[in-house]
């Protein structure tokens, strides 16, 4: 699987948007582009996943660089329970997931 | 639907011991997946299955086996524990798209 670049932490206030952004230059074209978090003490959860238009479902918005090396997770108002480790991850057909460090995300009341 | 389940949620065993880590999944999915978690770390893969009786290895493998005998169920067996071992391991399914993990079992080798 390609690899992926992420800031190792990021602090957001609640109630802001937030902008978690993921580097994947050497990305190829049936790489798909999940995102998952992983919230303290608990297995990692879905969050979103496109190939190269931008996504939207309830929990946030996946932005898509038009020539795809990098992508941003927008979460629309950060809240508490959103501070987590947020893993940016490139995956193509059903191979297993490769997790890299992730962003740990702060949220400050 | 229960999700994906594992059991014990806890463990602490002693160099040498064996046991067997329990994970079970209710969405009639194909693709299964043992990762182990170190501190601070990101999770690694041990083994996976992508359908009953067909199993493969993850980056690290040594000193675990598995088996696939029911589409339901995805064992994970130590064997002669070490405290290398000591970790949080999830299992987690998929079928298509979204991966779902179960709660975890932190396991204790001292």
């Amino acid at each position: 699987d390609a690899k992926t670049t992420q800031p190792n932490s990021m602090e957001s206030n609640e109630e802001e948007p937030v902008h978690l952004p993921c580097n994947h230059s050497t990305i190829s074209g049936t790489d798909y582009i999940h995102w998952y978090r992983q919230l303290p003490s608990q297995g990692p959860e879905y969050v979103i996943h496109g190939l190269t238009s931008n996504v939207n479902n309830r929990m946030a918005s996946l932005a898509i660089a038009e020539d795809r090396k990098s992508s941003t997770l927008i979460l629309h108002r950060a809240t508490l329970r959103d501070a987590a480790v947020y893993y940016c991850i490139l995956n193509s057909g059903n191979t297993p997931l490769v997790f890299g460090k992730g962003t740990r995300l702060s949220v400050i009341a | 639907n229960a999700g994906v389940t594992q059991t014990p949620k806890f463990r602490i065993l002693k160099i040498g011991q064996s046991m067997t880590l329990q994970c079970t999944q209710d969405m009639n999915h194909n693709y299964m997946y043992w990762y182990r978690q170190d501190p601070g770390m990101g999770l690694k893969l041990i083994y996976y299955s992508v359908g009953a009786g067909i199993t493969d290895k993850g980056e690290v493998p040594n000193g675990y086996n598995v088996s696939r005998s029911t589409t339901e169920d995805f064992p994970l067996r130590l064997e002669l524990a070490a405290p290398s071992q000591t970790s949080v391991y999830f299992c987690a399914s998929k079928e298509v798209g979204e991966q779902f993990f179960g709660p975890g079992t932190r396991l204790t080798v001292l």
